[in-house]
């Protein structure tokens, strides 16, 4: 069973510019979860999808940041006009809802974005 | 907002020591769980505890869930150099019977030195 994966693992990009991530759950798993964490904090949450439903996005999550799940397995995490402050470590988790460990999220290694 | 405060921030340790890192909340959570990262990775999940007053034993690492289930505590016995990393605890509130987001403390920064 492999863990999840997060493509890629880094990123560098100039300001303005577009970037998206992909993330790939472990594969049974139904909840999908985005996290953002910047140095010397723990991550916080973006948004998470059960199946390919979108079921909350924090206000963290800018109307620059969209996230998608097209079928319910892998998910995108793209972000417009990148600024600065949107450098951080981008990190994606899944869990099983209704299995009996429902309660763990495991996370991939992270995209580290960093904005120039 | 539920907030999850640890302490102490950072540690610095010899090989062979104890050490206690808490993690505390005014809010009640359904579970709590205990992760480790290692620097430019993501976190690897520890150990999950549900229950008030629960404690795990994972070789040298103790977890203990407070009984009003706000607050959290990992012992380490022994510190080993291949221990050092950030402990981070998150809690999580379960809507409908299931988990829900996760509410990370800061971490505490754990070096061990030989």
């Amino acid at each position: 069973d492999t863990g999840v994966s997060q493509d890629p693992r880094h990123k560098i990009t100039k300001r303005g510019q577009n970037v998206t991530f992909r993330c790939d759950p472990i594969s049974e798993h139904n909840r999908l979860y985005w996290y953002r964490q910047t140095l010397g904090q723990g991550p916080e949450f973006l948004t998470y999808f059960q199946n390919e439903a979108q079921l909350e996005k924090s206000r963290l999550l800018s109307d620059r940041f969209s996230a998608e799940r097209p079928k319910g397995s892998f998910s995108t995490l793209e972000i417009q006009r990148t600024e600065q402050g949107d450098s951080a470590m981008y990190l994606c988790a899944s869990s099983l809802l209704g299995g009996g460990d429902s309660y763990e999220q495991y996370f991939g290694p992270g995209t580290r974005l960093t904005v120039t | 907002t539920q907030l999850l405060e640890q302490s102490p921030q950072f540690l610095s340790i010899q090989e062979g020591e104890n050490l206690t890192v808490y993690c505390n909340s005014s809010s009640v959570f359904s579970s709590l769980q205990w992760y480790r990262q290692e620097p430019g990775e993501g976190p690897v999940l520890l150990v999950t505890v549900v229950t008030g007053g629960e404690v795990k034993k994972l070789k040298r690492l103790t977890f203990q869930f407070g009984d009003a289930r706000k607050d959290s505590s990992l012992h380490i016995t022994a510190a080993q150099p291949g221990d050092t990393g950030l402990y981070l605890c998150a809690g999580a509130v379960a809507r409908g019977g299931s988990n829900y987001k996760l509410t990370f403390g800061k971490g505490t920064l754990l070096t061990v030195n030989p």
